[in-house]
């Protein structure tokens, strides 16, 4: 394992259910990220939360909701989702701002909106 | 300003061939540049990284060459195996925002 844990690894949900993704590190790291991945497009930055507040909110609709209890922990919760919505959900986490090596991410949520 | 473009967007070569990928960026701010492996099934991990600092760095197999004035990057592998198939993505960030800016990806094939 990465350090990086997502559960499930994969979730079939119909558009009025509600469902959330879990995301945890063990990596002392202080910042974690909330990507979608969809076929032949580049990762997209869904969210950021940096020592457990949000920084960042690039203009995801609100059927996406992020919770960050603490800093190892990262929720997505999903309602009402739409088929196009159906993509490979990535949690990833880095530590500082001066020794910024990148993310370790996790393997992902697999999610299929039906 | 803040896209990564990569090319080509899928790649083909024989077991011990060169495989290169290519990336160019317009935000001369960035100043940290990782590419990530991917495998099917799992999360894109990182392989190696550079900063615009120098022009090129080896790890293994692997080389990243950079091209500050140009405002491209590239990476190299070489010796290629049939295990170094899977998708390749180019990155950069500007160090004090920690968000990285991928690029779209690049499937690569290593036939045996």
């Amino acid at each position: 394992e990465t350090g990086v844990t997502q559960t499930p690894r994969h979730l079939v949900m119909g558009m009025t259910n509600k469902k959330s993704l879990k995301c945890e590190q063990h990596l002392g790291h202080n910042a974690m990220y909330w990507y979608k991945q969809s076929a032949k497009k580049p990762l997209e930055l869904m969210f950021v939360y940096s020592l457990e507040e949000r920084v960042e909110n690039n203009s995801v609709p609100s059927r996406f909701s992020p919770e960050c209890p603490n800093s190892s922990h990262l929720f997505l919760h999903l309602h009402t989702l739409q088929p196009e919505d159906s993509a490979l959900y990535l949690c990833a986490s880095s530590q500082g701002q001066a020794d910024f090596y990148g993310y370790t991410f996790g393997s992902g949520t697999r999610l299929t909106v039906v | 300003q803040q896209q990564v473009k990569q090319s080509p967007q899928s790649l083909i070569v024989q077991k011990g061939g060169i495989p290169i990928i290519n990336c160019a960026y317009e935000n001369t701010a960035f100043d940290y540049f990782p590419w990530y492996q991917q495998f099917p099934g799992k999360g894109p991990a990182l392989l190696i990284a550079i900063r615009p600092d120098v022009s090129e760095k080896k790890e293994g197999r692997f080389t990243i060459s950079f091209n500050k004035s140009a405002k491209q990057f590239s990476l190299h592998i070489m010796d290629s195996q049939p295990g170094d198939s899977a998708t390749y993505f180019c990155a950069a960030s500007i160090g004090s925002a920690r968000q990285l800016t991928f690029g779209s990806g690049t499937q690569l094939t290593v036939l045996p």
